[in-house]
């Protein structure tokens, strides 16, 4: 089985500070893994994903992520947050080959950037 | 980037009626379509996997005969809600995958459900 967790249900931060939030997962195997960001009753939309090579993952929107295979994490992060960014994401994982590449998502973290 | 579109984007229905929730794929060819429903402020849960021309896979605990998949097309797959209750209302969204994006899928905009 896979599973993900996003230990925060909430992060805040001011505009302009650095903004991580965090995801750690549980399977066997290389996973694939996937950050999505969404707005209030919209749908997701991908932010950046690792599947193999530099653990460090560059994404839309000036995102980031690292993949740290030793802690089995894929934190997300940006240097410089704007209240734009303020959203719900979601980290999601899939194993390679395997049921059509069947995403299991984390619960989710609220982001707030006030002014 | 691929599109997914989905229609319609809200609808309010009756408690007994059907609903039926549209999903394409506007400019590639989705030979794998998801349905998932998320509950306010909560994770999206796989209700069930559609690859054309096949029976959809429906995840354990989901209803089969009251969540109607059909994805005849390379380009859409619809969901039907059959006889609608209250907790029927959510927020159903569909995500589609090609031969070609891998593990990468794109998501349509949500549907939102409302059973009176």
């Amino acid at each position: 089985a896979q599973s993900v967790a996003q230990p925060e249900d909430q992060v805040n931060v001011a505009e302009g500070n650095p903004l991580t939030v965090k995801c750690t997962y549980s399977v066997s195997g290389n996973p694939y893994l996937f950050w999505y960001v969404q707005y209030p009753n919209r749908g997701l939309q991908f932010l950046l994903k690792y599947i193999t090579g530099d653990n460090l993952v560059k994404g839309s929107y000036g995102f980031e992520a690292e993949f740290n295979k030793s802690q089995t994490s894929f934190h997300l992060k940006k240097p410089s947050a704007l209240v734009s960014d303020s959203a719900l994401y979601f980290c999601a994982v899939s194993l390679p080959f395997s049921n059509d590449y069947k995403l299991s998502f984390g619960a989710g973290t609220t982001v707030t950037v006030r002014a | 980037g691929a599109v997914v579109s989905q229609h319609p984007s809200w609808v309010i229905c009756k408690s007994g009626t059907s609903v039926k929730i549209e999903c394409r794929s506007l400019d590639f060819q989705a030979t794998t379509m998801f349905w998932y429903r998320q509950f306010p402020k909560q994770s999206l849960m796989l209700m069930a996997t559609s690859n054309e021309g096949s029976k959809a896979t429906y995840e354990q605990g989901v209803e089969k005969d009251k969540f109607l998949i059909n994805h005849a097309s390379l380009t859409l797959s619809t969901l039907t809600v059959t006889s609608a209750h209250p907790e029927d209302s959510s927020f159903y969204i569909c995500s589609a995958r090609d031969a070609t994006s891998g593990p990468r899928k794109f998501f349509g905009p949500g549907t939102r459900l409302t059973v009176l």
